[in-house]
């Protein structure tokens, strides 16, 4: 069975410092790897994804993530925090075999001080 | 191009009440699922659909929730009886291709439910 831990529920940043969200998979098979945000009352929107290919992914706003399979992670990275950062991301895994499905993480909330 | 559609938006019940949730994915879209999420947690997967056929409902709480995709394109996901325990927000996602992995899923804007 796949699963997902995302380490930290809560991350704090200032505007314009670093960006780091910690995700790390459990897969039996060559996992495909997805990060969505969830801004307050909304669905969920893809930030990113990895299939194949190049191991740094990058998605829209500003982010990108590194798939690295000795350490079964997929942080998600953006140089500089903006204001409208602030949301709830989403780290999950799918099978590369059979039907799509997605296996979510517990969620980081990402807050932004000014 | 329309995204995927849900209604209602917010539902208070009480306990032992039912409730029905809608979905109309994005056109053409071949497969639809249904996802449950509690406050402070991540989605978790309810039931898939392919076309009007179940793919997986495998985490789903048959004694009370149950689904449906006639004509393979809309869907309803009821709730009967609702306990305390189901309040969340309910969301609903598409894609295009069934058996196409690595898709993204196109999510609605949710529908949440408070059970009192």
């Amino acid at each position: 069975a796949q699963s997902v831990t995302q380490l930290g529920s809560h991350v704090s940043v200032s505007e314009g410092a670093l960006v780091l969200l910690r995700c790390n998979y459990s897969s039996s098979v060559p996992p495909y790897l997805f990060w969505y945000v969830q801004y307050p009352n909304q669905g969920l929107q893809l930030l990113l994804k990895y299939t194949t290919g190049a191991t740094l992914v990058k998605g829209i706003n500003g982010f990108e993530a590194e798939f690295k399979k000795s350490e079964t992670s997929f942080h998600l990275t953006k140089p500089s925090a903006h204001m409208s950062d602030a949301a709830e991301y989403f780290c999950a895994v799918s099978d590369t075999q059979g039907a799509q499905k997605l296996v979510f993480g517990q969620g980081t909330r990402l807050t932004i001080n000014p | 191009e329309a995204g995927v559609a849900q209604s209602p938006r917010y539902k208070i019940i009480e306990k032992r009440q039912s409730v029905a949730f809608w979905c109309n994915p994005i056109s053409g879209h071949a497969t639809l699922y249904w996802y449950q999420q509690i406050l402070g947690q991540g989605p978790k997967l309810l039931i898939q659909f392919q076309n009007n056929g179940v793919v997986d409902d495998s985490q789903l709480p048959k004694d009370r929730f149950s689904a449906e995709r006639l004509k393979g394109v809309d869907s309803t996901l009821k709730i009967q009886p609702a306990k305390l325990e189901d309040s969340a927000v309910y969301l609903c996602a598409s894609t295009q291709n069934y058996g196409a992995t690595g898709q993204e899923l196109f999510f609605g804007e949710g529908s949440r439910l408070t059970v009192l």
